[in-house]
């Protein structure tokens, strides 16, 4: 069965502190990939997504993300985090092709001290 | 496009009651999904889909719990009876084939009391 596995379920970080938070995966067929934030109190938003090509992916908010094939990981980085990134952070993947299950990490809660 | 719809935004019920959550998709998309968000498990997929189909229901937790989709632009979601533990944010998501980007509603927080 699919799934996703997220390393780091609660991470502090000051403000400018760079980030990096772990995802890994496993599925043996091609897969697309997602990040999703869920700020406090509000619905699931899209940071970034991979369907194929370049495997570094840039996304909103000055995010980006990395997909290493043979590490079956898709980590989400950002050089330098705000205040305002306090939030959940969600790995997803679906497989490639295929609208269906989108299957989520457990999530990793990000708290910015200013 | 006001995006996926869900309502209520918030029900409060008493254990026994039935509940009845609501989506209204982005028109469109042919895929609707439920998923349910706790702090103990996280988001799960209950229940998904296809062209008002539904395609894979393994994660609905137990019988008290059904879904239907009667046309392209509704879906409900159902409990009866409700229990406590079945209190967590509900999400409704839709997206369209061939283009896999996912629109989450706002969801429902539902506690039982």
């Amino acid at each position: 069965a699919q799934s996703v596995s997220q390393h780091n379920h609660h991470v502090i970080l000051s403000e400018a502190a760079s980030l990096e938070l772990g995802c890994n995966y496993s599925y043996g067929g091609t897969v697309n990939l997602f990040w999703y934030v869920q700020y406090p109190g509000q619905h699931l938003q899209l940071l970034l997504k991979y369907f194929s090509g370049d495997p570094l992916v840039k996304g909103i908010k000055g995010f980006e993300a990395e997909f290493i094939k043979s590490k079956f990981s898709f980590n989400l980085r950002k050089p330098s985090v705000q205040w305002s990134d306090t939030a959940e952070y969600f790995c997803a993947v679906t497989p490639s092709g295929n609208t269906g299950k989108l299957i989520f990490g457990q999530g990793t809660t990000l708290q910015v001290k200013p | 496009d006001a995006g996926v719809i869900q309502s209520p935004r918030h029900e409060v019920t008493e254990m026994g009651q039935e509940v009845t959550l609501r989506c209204k998709p982005i028109s469109g998309h042919d895929y609707l999904f439920w998923y349910r968000q706790t702090m103990m498990r996280g988001l799960e997929l209950l229940i998904y889909f296809n062209n008002n189909v539904p395609i894979d229901d393994s994660g609905m937790p137990e019988d008290r719990f059904s879904a239907k989709m009667p046309n392209a632009s509704f879906s409900t979601l159902k409990i009866q009876p409700s229990e406590p533990r079945d209190s967590a944010v509900y999400f409704c998501a839709s997206s369209l084939q061939g283009a896999p980007r996912y629109t989450f509603g706002s969801g429902t927080r539902l506690t039982v009391v």
